[in-house]
């Protein structure tokens, strides 16, 4: 199975300061046809996943532009440009590449 | 606006069985393969299986094989997840969840609230 490691797994920013998760795997996520099934999910506390960014950089509709995503083979990061309080929550990323599916073990983002 | 209504999570008995559904609405049901991720108390997300739109394909982690069974009704616009031998460290929220993809799942855009399922005698 294929391992994605995010660091840090708990992330306190003081607001409107940047953020920045990293999530690394452990085998190549670039598929057959050419793409990279990387996605960003945004967890707040007590609701269900939101997914914020898929292949690797492209952001959901309705997703705030101070959200982005990059990377690429094994190496992906999500930023956060102004960390607002409505960002608080665990982000998980998660690799559609390869059966099974596996997510990063999560990060809690917190305020200071 | 795409809608997902999970149902059918309750406490069972370890070896039991239990069968959750999904109720889909706001989008064209079968061309979306469907997934079922759950979410163990406290911990992170874990993958339990997807279906292809039109049911033909169907993908699960060896933690599940065997003992879940995932299925699609697209004339009734549900998703289910037959579970059986079910074991304590099954207990989780279910999760049902939309794929941006049909016949390929790589990435679910949509999810629903989650059903409780508790696996304890």
């Amino acid at each position: 199975d294929v391992v994605m490691t995010q660091s840090p797994l708990s992330l306190p920013v003081t607001l409107g300061q940047p953020a920045s998760i990293s999530c690394r795997s452990s085998q190549s996520l670039v598929y057959s046809d050419g793409n990279t099934y990387l996605n960003w999910f945004q967890q707040r506390p007590g609701q269900s996943p939101r997914r914020l960014i898929y292949m690797v950089s492209n952001r959901d509709s309705g997703v705030p532009d101070r959200f982005s995503g990059s990377g690429s083979g094994t190496d992906f990061t999500l930023k956060i440009s102004r960390v607002e309080a409505e960002d608080v929550g665990v982000y998980y990323c998660m690799q559609g590449t390869h059966w099974p599916w596996t997510f990063g073990q999560g990060t809690k983002v917190e305020i200071k | 606006e795409v809608q997902l209504l999970e149902s059918g999570g309750v406490l069972v008995q370890p070896g039991g069985s239990l069968r959750l559904s999904c109720a889909a609405s706001g989008f064209t049901f079968s061309s979306y393969a469907m997934s079922w991720v759950r979410q163990a108390p406290g911990k992170g997300l874990e993958w339990v299986s997807s279906i292809s739109g039109g049911g033909g394909s169907t993908y699960y982690p060896d933690s599940v094989k065997g003992r879940f069974t995932i299925s699609r009704d697209n004339s009734k616009t549900t998703l289910f997840l037959q579970m059986n031998s079910l074991r304590a460290e099954d207990t989780a929220v279910y999760y049902c969840a939309k794929d941006q993809d049909y016949t390929n799942p790589s990435s679910p855009d949509y999810w629903g609230q989650g059903t409780l399922v508790t696996v304890s005698s």
